[in-house]
């Protein structure tokens, strides 16, 4: 069965110095990984994807991720905080079932001190 | 930017009544998802549904829900018979079926049941 452990359940950064957002999954083939990011009363948002063309995904925002099978990580990161990054963050897997089946992890919430 | 619209955004309700939570889906969309989240909890899959039929169903998604697409534009979730563990913030989503399983989200409404 597919799974998402976010290791983090708040993190709490400085404006401008560098998000990381620690994602393990566990998955029985190669899976679908995606990352969603929730602001507060917003719907959540797709930040990136995964699809085994590239381990290193790039988003939206500044944001990307890296694929690392041997490790069955998929953590976020952003060279520099802004601001405007404080949300919560979702680190999600494709269930495998039809078309978005989708397993999320508890989220990750990431407040930005100026 | 197209969006999914949910409303109404919170929702009371007493224990035993009926509610339906509408969600207007992007509109070329042609999958369309109720996810749910329990305040404290993982945000879970609860059905898939395309070309008016459920693809897919949670083990959540019991007869007391039901799903409907009475027109063209709108997405309905029914719980029948509400209980106080419904109580949960619910989100609509819709994807394109062109299989990536990108997802856009609406900002959820948040069912109280008293």
């Amino acid at each position: 069965a597919q799974s998402v452990t976010q290791l983090d359940s708040h993190v709490s950064v400085s404006e401008g110095t560098p998000v990381l957002l620690r994602c393990n999954y566990s998955s029985s083939y190669s899976p679908s990984l995606f990352w969603y990011v929730q602001h507060p009363n917003k719907g959540l948002q797709l930040l990136l994807k995964y699809t085994s063309a590239a381990t290193l995904v790039k988003g939206i925002n500044g944001f990307e991720a890296e694929f690392k099978k041997s490790e069955t990580s998929f953590h976020l990161t952003k060279p520099s905080a802004h601001m405007s990054d404080a949300a919560e963050y979702f680190c999600v897997v494709s269930g495998g079932g039809s078309q978005g089946n989708l397993i999320f992890g508890k989220g990750t919430k990431l407040s930005v001190k100026p | 930017e197209p969006e999914v619209t949910q409303t109404p955004s919170h929702q009371v309700t007493q224990m035993g009544q009926e509610v339906i939570l509408r969600c207007v889906p992007i509109s070329n969309h042609l999958y369309f998802y109720w996810y749910r989240q329990i305040l404290g909890q993982k945000v879970e899959f609860l059905v898939s549904f395309y070309n008016n039929e459920i693809s897919e169903k949670s083990e959540i998604f019991d007869d007391q829900f039901s799903v409907e697409r009475p027109d063209g534009s709108n997405f309905t979730l029914k719980i029948r018979s509400t209980k106080l563990e419904d109580s949960a913030m619910y989100f609509c989503a819709s994807s394109d079926g062109t299989g990536d399983e990108k997802l856009f989200f609406g900002s959820g409404t948040q069912l109280s049941v008293l």
